[in-house]
């Protein structure tokens, strides 16, 4: 069973950037992969993208891939995820997330971090 | 980018009743769909992965069906806890999508 724990509730001003964390126990992080999506208020899920975390290989949805880094810290087995450039339509709950064992399908979630951009 | 349409929007129902929930992806995802109940304030909880197979611990009233583009969500007789927002999830194209998402609240 794993859990994903992450960091605190963020303002930020427009253009500036965030920094998320996701701390991983109850599984061999090395063999993870943790995802990272965002929920806007009253809107669906969306998925931003991953990291492997054992190699690093990491894998971006389009609309983000200019804007986000993804990396983790196998001595602390924690993830983290940085978004630059920040706007107003960024304001979203953001989760780390990851897969069952043997399962095709976001399993675990972390408790969700809000972020707020705002000047 | 597959898309996934869900119906209805929102679905008035009592306690007891039975709950059929729709989702149509835009091109196949054979079977990697999934389903989430999301109640307010929580992070999504997976119910259906592999389009029917039922996530540990969720109950027997939670059943899924369909393959390629058609799928549905039936809860057998709703109880009081399930009064939540649904979504479908493809992981078959990249990036994965969700759909709009399915309401079923108390008539």
């Amino acid at each position: 069973q794993m859990q994903l724990v992450q960091s605190g509730p963020e303002v930020k001003k427009p253009g500036t950037s965030v920094k998320v964390s996701c701390k991983a126990s109850g599984v061999t992080f090395s063999r993870s992969a943790v995802q990272w999506l965002r929920q806007a208020r009253g809107q669906r899920p969306e998925w931003i993208g991953w990291i492997v975390v054992g190699s690093g290989t990491t894998n971006f949805a389009q609309e983000f891939q200019d804007r986000v880094t993804m990396t983790r810290d196998m001595s602390t087995s924690t993830a983290y995820m940085v978004i630059s450039g920040l706007r107003s339509d960024d304001t979203a709950v953001y989760y780390c997330a990851a897969d069952g064992s043997g399962v095709v399908a976001t399993t675990y979630w972390g408790q969700g971090t809000l972020v707020t951009v705002s000047s | 980018e597959i898309v996934l349409t869900q119906s209805p929007a929102t679905l008035s129902l009592s306690p007891g009743e039975r709950a059929t929930l729709s989702c149509r992806a835009s091109q196949s995802v054979t079977t990697y769909l999934a389903w989430y109940q999301q109640k307010p304030g929580q992070a999504p909880r997976l119910l259906i992965y592999d389009a029917s197979t039922r996530a540990t611990g969720i109950p027997a009233r939670f059943s899924g069906s369909g393959s390629g583009t058609d799928f549905t969500l039936t809860v057998s007789s709703l109880e009081p806890e399930d009064f939540a927002v649904y979504y479908c999830h493809q992981r078959s194209g990249w990036p994965p999508t969700f759909g709009g998402g399915t309401k079923v609240e108390i008539k």
